[in-house]
């Protein structure tokens, strides 16, 4: 199916796990965005990445990291989880920087670290 | 530093009539402003973009101006609708990624 997804859906995991969320888009879209939105924060970029083996840290990027192997892929990583990492994280791309078009959202992730 | 402010975080109103959503900026120059709706369990939809030199866009109910100089932008939905209850986000962007506001969640009541 065309669009982007995100896996999983739900996830619980311990503080201290590594613990891998994955993003997929079909349409080549040269960038991609990680958010995690948090009440009292609203939506705050975590990375993002312009093309292919290149990334840019965003807001909030301590205690993440991210690859880009693919086009379609952007996975991110929590290498240790911590009870603050605790959020609903969100996958966007789109074909630009997404200043001046708009961004393509999945449907989340929602991770809690106990 | 840059901040964004959705005038309240929650806004009731009468099924028809007119909701008036608004965004504050402060210490900032946007070159574009976007404005997105999410609804409860899923990811924002993209609603409308508004660039510095435009001062109102339209789509169907939707109304969005842009006030470069109050920094300010006003998102109206006319004739609104139960189905319009959700939280509406806005977004500006210069030569920087997208940053959000905290959303207003709107409900309108039948």
């Amino acid at each position: 199916d065309a669009g982007i997804t995100q896996s999983p859906r739900y996830k619980i995991t311990e503080t201290g796990r590594q613990v891998t969320l994955m993003c997929h888009q079909t349409w080549s879209h040269s960038y991609m965005f990680w958010y995690r939105q948090d009440l009292g924060h609203g939506l705050r970029l975590i990375y993002y990445s312009a093309a292919a083996d290149i990334t840019d840290k965003g807001e909030v990027p301590d205690g993440y990291v991210v690859s880009r192997s693919k086009t379609e892929n952007f996975p991110l990583t929590l290498e240790s989880a911590t009870r603050s990492q605790t959020s609903v994280y969100f996958c966007a791309s789109s074909p630009t920087s997404g200043s001046d078009y708009e961004q393509y959202f999945g449907p989340g992730t929602r991770l809690t670290v106990t | 530093s840059q901040k964004i402010e959705q005038n309240s975080e929650a806004l009731n109103i009468q099924e028809g009539k007119t909701a008036t959503l608004t965004c504050n900026y402060t210490n900032y120059s946007p070159a574009y402003l976007q404005w997105y709706r999410q609804d409860p369990g899923r990811g924002p939809v993209f609603l409308l973009l508004i660039r510095e030199n435009e001062k109102e866009k339209r789509k169907e109910r939707l109304k969005v101006t842009f006030d470069t100089t109050l920094k300010q932008s006003l998102f109206h939905i006319t004739a609104s609708q139960p189905a319009d209850s959700a939280t509406y986000l806005c977004a500006l962007s210069g030569n920087t990624p997208l940053v959000f506001g905290k959303g207003t969640r709107l409900s309108v009541i039948a």
